[in-house]
């Protein structure tokens, strides 16, 4: 069984401060981890994935996480908030052994203030 | 850009009627899913196809709800009576096979469905 808790359903940032998101995961396999990102009615698109090998991974637009296998953890930060970000995003976790299903989080809202 | 496509957008119907939404995917892409994505929720799946086969449809409530892709390529979720608890965004992807290994969905824009 895979699970995915992502601290925090709300998450407010000013302009150009740090963004900091996280998620902690469950899985009894080797994990892949995703954080995908919503805007307001529209579907999810991917910012970054970790499969194997270097356990920090860069995505789009400024994003990045980094796998930790002994804290279970797969927090996404940016270095500076851009009013653009305001979105709600996903963490989730999937493997091989779960015939590659996704297990989503609940979604943490960030809100970027001027 | 390729994208998925669904329709409706946006769906009102009364409890008890039929409702049904439409998924065209990304071409070429073998693996299609339907999510189910509550207000305030991460989605949760209903049901995966590979091509024409059902992959896994362990949560759909299959009293109630039907899918189907019968030349493996678009699909349609049908949903028949409609409850109050139905209210939902359903969110269609699609991923190659390879796509599958690494979880990289496609997302279409969803069909937001409102039950009265």
């Amino acid at each position: 069984a895979q699970s995915v808790t992502q601290l925090g359903s709300h998450v407010s940032v000013s302009e150009g401060a740090l963004v900091l998101l996280r998620c902690n995961y469950s899985s009894s396999v080797p994990p892949y981890l995703f954080w995908y990102v919503q805007y307001p009615n529209q579907g999810l698109q991917l910012l970054l994935k970790y499969t194997t090998g270097a356990t920090l991974v860069k995505g789009i637009n400024g994003f990045e996480a980094e796998f930790k296998k002994s804290e279970t953890s797969f927090h996404l930060t940016k270095p500076s908030a851009h009013m653009s970000d305001a979105a709600e995003y996903f963490c989730a976790v999937g493997s091989r052994g779960s015939n590659y299903k996704l297990t989503f989080g609940k979604g943490t809202l960030l809100t970027v203030n001027p | 850009e390729a994208e998925v496509a669904q329709s409706p957008r946006y769906k009102i119907t009364e409890k008890s009627q039929a409702v049904a939404f439409w998924c065209d995917p990304i071409s070429g892409h073998a693996t299609l899913y339907w999510y189910r994505q509550i207000l305030g929720q991460g989605p949760e799946l209903l049901v995966q196809f590979q091509d024409e086969s059902v992959v896994d449809d362990s949560q759909l409530p299959k009293d109630r709800f039907s899918a189907e892709r019968l030349k493996g390529v678009d699909s349609t979720l049908k949903i028949q009576p409609a409850e109050l608890g139905d209210s939902a965004m359903y969110l269609c992807a699609s991923s190659l096979v390879t796509g599958a290994l690494t979880g990289e969905l496609f997302f279409g824009e969803g069909s937001r469905l409102t039950v009265l």
